[in-house]
């Protein structure tokens, strides 16, 4: 079954202590991005990356980190984390950029950062 | 001003009404516009896919565009209790990172 896998899918932290969260796609995509979902704010864009090796900021990208090492993994990656980012997360990937491709996105990862 | 706006809602209607949602937008690069269902703990769904001006139709749902007038529209008709969920319209350039933007989502629920 082609899916985008996110890992953990619930997570309750304390500020500062260093935090990974996992992104899997088995579609060959090349295109990967991660969102955060906040109330009033919709879904907003972190980092994103347009092939292996290839990683850009997005629109708020203070406070993570990205690698991608692998065609199918994106890991998104919180260093010290703090309670602004405390939020539910998404990764979302496309086959390839530009033109007609839809985004998949996974079923989310909430994180609480006390 | 948000580049996309749209109705948070929420949105009731009983079972079998036609359901209308809508974005307007204000950043004329937009060629992409989409329609993303999300179900309470679960990821956005892609619904509907149209490029520039024009409808599509998809089964019970039909997707709107007016360039001209910078808003999406979606159309569910027929509509079931199994429809009752978060809907939201994202949109993208034509070029660059192939960033969406959403707007913030409609709750819609459909009464049986």
């Amino acid at each position: 079954e082609a899916q985008v896998t996110q890992n953990p899918r619930y997570l309750i932290t304390v500020t500062g202590k260093k935090l990974t969260v996992t992104c899997s796609q088995n579609m060959n995509h090349e295109y990967m991005s991660w969102y955060r979902q906040d109330p009033g704010l919709g879904l907003r864009q972190i980092y994103y990356s347009m092939n292996v090796e290839v990683t850009d900021k997005g629109d708020v990208p203070e406070g993570y980190k990205v690698s991608r090492k692998e065609k199918r993994n994106f890991p998104l990656i919180l260093e010290s984390p703090s309670p602004n980012q405390t939020s539910l997360y998404f990764c979302a990937s496309s086959l390839y950029t530009g033109g007609n491709q839809p985004q998949h996105f996974g079923d989310g990862t909430r994180l609480s950062i006390l | 001003q948000k580049e996309v706006e749209q109705d948070p809602g929420p949105l009731s209607v009983p079972e079998g009404a036609i359901v209308s949602l809508n974005c307007t937008y204000s950043n004329s690069a937009f060629q992409y516009f989409m329609w993303y269902r999300q179900y309470s703990r679960k990821g956005p769904e892609l619904l509907m896919y149209t490029y520039s001006s024009g409808n599509k139709e998809d089964g019970r749902f039909t997707a709107q565009v007016d360039k001209s007038s910078k808003y999406i529209s979606l159309f569910i008709r027929d509509s079931q209790p199994s429809d009752s969920a978060t809907y939201l319209c994202a949109m993208k350039a034509n070029f660059g990172n192939e960033k969406l933007t959403f707007g913030t989502g409609t709750r819609l629920t459909i009464i049986p």
